[in-house]
């Protein structure tokens, strides 16, 4: 497809459980980019990839979150013994060359933990 | 902290009439802004921006004016129509910084 893609759309879970949430980002596009959006809130970011580094996880909010993008283009974002408060929609956006400017989003994975 | 802040958590104009939303920043290091407007159940999608070096920017039927010394931006969409209704999402990012730090967003909804 033309957007961004991200799989899947909708997850629950148990607390105490692992997860994968995985980014498929616009072809050609450099950055990808991790954000977390709660309930009334606005995306947080969590982490930023210029091809296969991290450029920047400052955002993951603890040794729980993990995230890679072996090949510079698919991201798996890994949350580790879930909590309740991960509860809440995780996007993906990519750009072509990262830095200030557009990201193209997707539609985001709805994660729920029981 | 919050160093983006959309004080109206909804705004609800008439088809036809000016949108006006509003945002405010904290950050001085911050020099390029962007909106995005987002339906449920779909990711947020880019609508203008605009950078510190200008103090307004216009796309068809949406101006973004920015006001630097008081760390203040607003979105203005005229005439508004009832397919504008959405969450609209102020964002900013400073230097060479890429991440955008967003606001909690304005619902916007615009009666036929």
């Amino acid at each position: 497809g033309a957007g961004v893609s991200q799989t899947p759309s909708n997850k629950v879970t148990e607390k105490g459980k692992y997860v994968e949430l995985r980014c498929d980002p616009i072809s050609g596009h450099t950055a990808l980019y991790w954000y977390r959006q709660s309930l009334g809130q606005g995306p947080e970011f969590l982490i930023y990839f210029q091809g296969t580094g991290a450029a920047d996880d400052s955002g993951l909010p603890n040794d729980r979150f993990f995230a890679v993008r072996p090949e510079g283009s698919v991201s798996t974002l890994k949350i580790q013994r879930t909590e309740r408060g991960d509860s809440a929609v995780y996007l993906c956006a990519s750009s072509l060359m990262g830095g200030p400017g557009e990201l193209f989003f997707g539609e985001g994975s709805r994660l729920t933990v029981l | 902290d919050q160093q983006v802040k959309q004080n109206s958590p909804s705004l609800s104009v008439q088809e036809g009439r000016i949108s006006i939303l509003n945002c405010d920043y904290t950050n001085s290091m911050f020099d390029y802004f962007l909106w995005y407007k987002k339906y449920p159940a779909e990711g947020p999608t880019f609508l203008i921006s605009i950078s510190s070096i200008k103090d307004k920017n216009e796309d068809g039927r949406f101006t973004v004016f920015l006001n630097k010394s008081a760390k203040h931006l607003s979105l203005h969409i005229v005439p508004s129509q009832p397919g504008d209704s959405a969450v609209y999402f102020c964002a900013a990012s400073g230097g060479s910084n890429y991440k955008l730090t967003f606001g909690k967003g304005t619902l916007l909804t615009v009666n036929p």
